[in-house]
């Protein structure tokens, strides 16, 4: 098992420029996140999806947008790049626990910058 | 509104014990994890409650108050690889959202 794969590890845009994230996970998860954390801010969800096919705004959702058309993956998308879209993104997973949505597993980050 | 306290920075001895608290106030509240994370690494899960009380696990054990809005890490027999940051999220029921704190970043001194 891989668990939660994120691509790329690293990027660098120019303002303006757009790109997409790739997150993947081999757990069968019906809950996926993308998150963005920055010094001092803590982590942000930015877009989540409770399953395939669907999705919903989380705190920090401008500028961003997202897809799930497969269950295992889960793309965020930069149409035009802002310097303040700076950030390590991460991608989590998890799956309908007991009492409430279980523990999340994360991918190891992806580092954007934009200059 | 979302809102998650907890200290921002913490130091203490290798061997000894550290409580690292957490205040919450969310809507739709359904229980509290907390998270390890390593500079330059991904959060790992630590924990989780749902009911007032105490969760054990080995070294680690957190604690819930959900009439006051309170948890706390607890952390034994310190070693010098538990220095990192240390995240509490709390799970909102409406919508399956997360919403963390700034983290404490803990640093463990011989």
């Amino acid at each position: 098992n891989a668990g939660v794969t994120q691509t790329p590890k690293f990027r660098v845009l120019k303002t303006g420029q757009s790109m997409t994230l790739l997150c993947a996970q081999d757990m069968n998860h019906e809950y996926m996140y993308w998150y963005r954390q920055d010094p001092g801010m803590g982590l942000r969800l930015i877009h989540y999806s409770v399953g395939e096919g669907t999705t919903a705004k989380g705190e920090v959702p401008d500028g961003y947008n997202v897809s799930r058309l497969k269950k295992q993956n889960f793309l965020l998308g930069l149409e035009s790049a802002a310097p303040s879209q700076t950030s390590v993104y991460f991608c989590a997973s998890s799956y309908q626990g007991l009492a409430g949505v279980g523990e999340q597993f994360f991918g190891p980050g992806t580092r954007l910058t934009v200059l | 509104g979302q809102n998650i306290d907890q200290p921002t920075e913490m130091t203490a001895t290798e061997g000894a014990i550290v409580q690292i608290n957490c205040t919450y106030q969310t809507s739709g509240f359904n229980g509290l994890f907390w998270y390890q994370q390593h500079a330059g690494e991904a959060p790992t899960f630590l924990s989780y409650n749902v009911l007032d009380g105490l969760e054990e696990k080995g070294r680690f054990s957190s604690f819930l108050s959900r009439s006051k809005g309170y948890s706390y890490l607890l952390l034994k027999e310190l070693q010098m690889k538990d220095s990192a940051s240390y995240l509490c999220a709390a799970e909102s029921n409406t919508g399956n959202q997360f919403y963390f704190g700034t983290g404490t970043s803990l640093t463990v001194i011989p």
